[in-house]
């Protein structure tokens, strides 16, 4: 079976802090990795996904995660948090032809 | 369009009301998924289209959900008798190829917020 775990519904920091978001995951096969990102009032929008190849993703608007077997995690990561970065973001994974299961979901915050 | 739309974007219903939300996936998507996203929540599957293969209904929480895809296109989400607990975001998606591509990007559209009252 698949599951997500996100570690911290809210996070905040300060404008030009890094920003960590954390996601474990579990599965029974290889998955397919993805984070997500919802502005206030607006749809979901992939940020970013593994698949194979490089664990090293790099995504939109200059996130990138990192995909950790030994650690079954897949934490999200930017250098220098924007005010624009403020949102809901979404960890999830799938597993071959299985549904895509998504974490509870963790807010940013940005600090001025 | 180019994107994933819905509509209405907000509905507010009485408890015990039927409601219908619609949405229309990206042109030439075979898949289209439904989602719930309660406050807090994360993101609850409902159900799954892919082409003309019988739907995966395993999300519904009860019999009172149900769903239809016309032509292989625009979907409707029923709730029937709603109920306070069903006050929700009720996202829909779509993607090019179902989950046998593991790694189709499935598009989101806004959602509709569902109040009942």
């Amino acid at each position: 079976a698949q599951s997500v775990t996100q570690l911290g519904s809210h996070v905040s920091v300060s404008e030009g802090a890094l920003v960590l978001l954390r996601c474990n995951y579990s599965s029974s096969v290889p998955p397919y990795l993805f984070w997500y990102v919802q502005y206030p009032n607006q749809g979901l929008q992939l940020l970013l996904k593994y698949t194979t190849g490089a664990t090293l993703v790099k995504g939109i608007n200059g996130f990138e995660a990192e995909f950790k077997k030994s650690e079954t995690s897949f934490h999200l990561t930017k250098p220098s948090a924007h005010m624009s970065d403020a949102a809901e973001y979404f960890c999830a994974v799938r597993s071959s032809a299985s549904k895509i299961i998504f974490g509870s979901g963790t807010r940013l915050s940005i600090r001025p | 369009g180019a994107g994933v739309s819905q509509s209405p974007s907000n509905k507010v219903t009485e408890k015990g009301k039927d409601v219908e939300l619609r949405c229309d996936p990206i042109s030439g998507h075979t898949a289209l998924y439904w989602y719930r996203q309660s406050l807090g929540q994360g993101l609850e599957f409902l159900i799954y289209f892919q082409g003309n293969s019988a739907p995966d209904k395993s999300g519904l929480p009860s019999d009172r959900f149900s769903a239809e895809r016309t032509g292989g296109s625009v979907s409707t989400l029923t709730i029937q008798r709603t109920q306070q607990e069903d006050s929700a975001v009720y996202l829909c998606a779509s993607s090019f190829g179902g989950l046998a591509g593991g790694d189709n990007e499935q598009f989101f559209g806004p959602g509709t917020r569902l109040t009942v009252l």
